[in-house]
């Protein structure tokens, strides 16, 4: 069965650096997101990709985040200079329909990646 | 309270019975969506009910929505160990200018016991 797929598994970083988060949408799959979980909350939406373009973002989607598809089947997310509130577990998703249908469609998860910021 | 809120917050049953989790929310929404994750681990698409559904079963699984009361319950039936993991309602609001954005619940922790 089809699924999404996320590297790395960890990643540990130091305060103020970069990070790279990848995942691997479903392949017919027309819509992205990323989400984020920080230890014992709840799941957070970030932002929604689609048509190579961001379609809407949350508040914590601030300008030290950035999405990109650079080729047919990565999705990226770019934290550019981490703080130690970025510790989270990141979770990519993808539809294969989304908003336009009017009822939605469903979202599957990758197994996410846990990001600790020192 | 906030979009998608689940109760009970913890909810420990012996093997073999049933368990019903509640969510309700505060907007309209296209559809309600249920996961599954295990500790530390990824969210397992469990079942989607759009908003003119009143009930969807999977399996073991039962999911009823009742827009009037802006609440849904998942109902585990003939439960197992390996059904331990905590369940989460997501809710994708009918909002202007929102894009499937999924509004996740604080979820239920259920333990079933062998």
């Amino acid at each position: 069965e089809p699924e999404v797929t996320q590297t790395p598994s960890h990643q540990v970083t130091q305060m103020g650096q970069e990070v790279i988060l990848r995942c691997v949408p479903i392949s017919n799959h027309l819509y992205f997101y990323w989400y984020r979980q920080i230890l014992g909350q709840k799941v957070e939406f970030l932002v929604s990709f689609y048509n190579n373009e961001i379609s809407e973002k949350s508040e914590i989607f601030d300008d030290q985040f950035s999405v990109e598809r650079p080729d047919g089947s990565n999705f990226t997310l770019k934290i550019r200079s981490t703080k130690l509130e970025d510790s989270a577990m990141y979770f990519c998703a993808s539809s294969e329909r989304g908003w336009e249908t009017g009822s939605g469609n469903e979202q599957f998860f990758g197994p996410g990646t846990r990001l600790t910021v020192l | 309270s906030q979009q998608g809120e689940e109760d009970p917050q913890a909810l420990s049953i012996q093997e073999g019975e049933n368990a019903t989790m509640n969510c309700s929310y505060k907007t309209s929404i296209n559809n309600l969506q249920w996961y599954r994750q295990n500790s530390g681990r990824g969210l397992v698409h469990l079942i989607l009910i759009r908003s003119n559904e009143r009930e969807k079963h999977s399996g073991r699984l039962r999911v009823t929505l009742d827009t009037s009361k802006k609440s849904s319950s998942l109902l585990i039936t003939a439960s197992r160990a390996a059904d331990t993991a905590s369940y989460f309602c997501a809710t994708d609001a009918r909002l202007s200018g929102n894009t499937g954005k999924l509004i996740f619940g604080q979820g239920t922790t259920l333990q079933v016991k062998p």
